[in-house]
């Protein structure tokens, strides 16, 4: 089956601070990946999304970064608010018609 | 545009009840996703359908879980005999023609079984 694993469960990081979540992913086939925010009692927002033939793709004050080398993705937030507070999670495809999700990382902004 | 709505947003079921999950897609999306999310894990996969067919529903349970898409209304998510461990935030999500097309989450309905 999939795996996608993040490295921290959490990460807490001061108000105006860059922040950057990490997400290993082990199958190498996968081509689409995005980076998803849920607040709490929330469904999941969609941040920012990337393919396979792209390293890296920017967005409003986030980044996304794709190593396929060592299969690992990263979301660099910059300038992190409080309202950025929430679980972020990875999500990969592999051309089918599911996204396999991480567990997620917990970010907690401190004002 | 409403986005993908979902109710009920909560829902209590006592063991062995059934429970009916609705998931109406965002306007001109025909293509519905159902995931479930158990207490701090990711979403799992459960179901994929397009207007009135199942297309993968690898991901659904054998047993007591089903799921329909009818021409007209909105996306049911049906558990029969419902059991603790049934427990989860169970998501929708929709897309216009596929998941390379963009994918909306609703916000979930919260599902307890007592």
């Amino acid at each position: 089956g999939e795996s996608v694993g993040l490295h921290l469960p959490t990460l807490s990081v001061q108000e105006g601070d860059n922040s950057i979540i990490n997400c290993a992913y082990s199958n190498s086939a996968s081509d689409y990946f995005i980076w998803y925010k849920q607040e709490s009692g929330k469904g999941p927002q969609f941040i920012i999304d990337i393919r396979s033939n792209m390293d890296k793709r920017q967005g409003q004050r986030v980044t996304v970064l794709l190593n396929k080398t060592v299969k690992h993705l990263s979301l660099q937030i910059a300038a992190t608010q409080p309202g950025d507070s929430a679980v972020y999670f990875c999500a990969e495809n592999e051309r089918g018609n599911q996204f396999y999700f991480g567990t997620g990382t917990s970010l907690t902004v401190i004002p | 545009n409403a986005g993908v709505m979902q109710n009920p947003r909560h829902l209590v079921r006592r063991r062995g009840q059934e429970a009916r999950l609705r998931c109406s897609p965002m306007k001109g999306h025909s293509h519905v996703y159902w995931y479930r999310q158990l207490p701090e894990e990711g979403l799992k996969f459960m179901v994929y359908l397009q207007k009135e067919n199942i297309i993968d529903e690898s991901g659904m349970p054998k047993e007591r879980f089903s799921a329909e898409f009818p021409k007209e209304g909105p996306s049911i998510l049906r558990i029969q005999q419902v059991v603790r461990g049934d427990s989860a935030a169970y998501f929708c999500a929709s897309s216009p023609q596929g998941l390379d097309s963009g994918y909306t989450f609703g916000s979930g309905t919260r599902l307890t079984v007592v």
